[in-house]
């Protein structure tokens, strides 16, 4: 089974950067993609983005184009999410998440996110 | 890019009542659609993939229809833990974008 295993709370100050991490361990070998979700107080869900693990392919969503970096570090299996030009609105829960794929018929597959991290608190305040 | 509209945003009731939540897609997603769990304090839980396959572990009260631009999540019984929040997401490509959330309160 695996784990996600995030770093922990950060206070920034506004227009600095915030870099959290997301450590798989355990069975890493069906992992298909590490998503990036976050929830502002009150608010719902919202993807950030995404990246292919080995290939190294990210994708993000359009309102953080820009500001906004996925990468891999293959060798220790982290995933790292920064975010920059941070401003109190960016203040939210961040989770990373495993996205998985269920094979269908006609060869048709079904991601999803299925395994969790247990999230990290960013702060952005003056 | 494709927006996922849920409806309604917050419902009251009572264990043993029957819930439905809808989702709606701006565009046809085939039944690239997945419903998730999120309970305050907590990560969120995947219950439905597909638009209809549950997840292991999870209870059969909650099922999962539709396709195209319209989905449904229905408990049949609601039970004191399924008070929570629950989402749509697409999964047929990038941006995976998640409808606004249903909130479902004690009544």
């Amino acid at each position: 089974q695996v784990q996600l295993v995030q770093s922990g709370a950060e206070v920034k100050k506004p227009g600095s950067s915030v870099k959290v991490s997301c450590k798989a361990s355990g069975d890493t070998s069906r992992i298909y993609g590490i998503s990036w979700v976050r929830q502002a107080p009150g608010q719902g869900l919202e993807w950030m983005g995404r990246i292919i693990p080995t290939v190294g392919v990210a994708n993000y969503a359009q309102n953080f184009q820009g500001r906004l970096t996925i990468t891999e570090d293959t060798s220790t299996n982290t995933v790292y999410m920064e975010l920059r030009s941070l401003r109190s609105e960016d203040t939210a829960v961040y989770y990373c998440a495993r996205v998985s794929r269920r094979d269908g018929s006609n060869y048709v597959h079904y991601y999803f996110m299925d395994v969790w991290g247990k999230g990290t608190t960013v702060t952005v305040s003056s | 890019d494709i927006q996922m509209t849920q409806a309604p945003s917050s419902l009251s009731a009572s264990v043993g009542d029957r819930v439905t939540i809808t989702c709606r897609a701006s565009q046809s997603i085939s039944n690239f659609l997945n419903w998730y769990q999120h309970r305050p304090g907590e990560a969120p839980k995947l219950l439905i993939d597909g638009a209809s396959n549950l997840q292991s572990g999870v209870p059969s009260r909650f099922s999962g229809s539709g396709s195209g631009t319209d989905f449904t999540l229905t408990i049949s019984s609601l039970q004191p833990e399924d008070f929570a929040t629950y989402y749509c997401q697409k999964s047929d490509s990038t941006p995976l974008t998640f409808g606004g959330g249903t909130q479902v309160e004690f009544k």
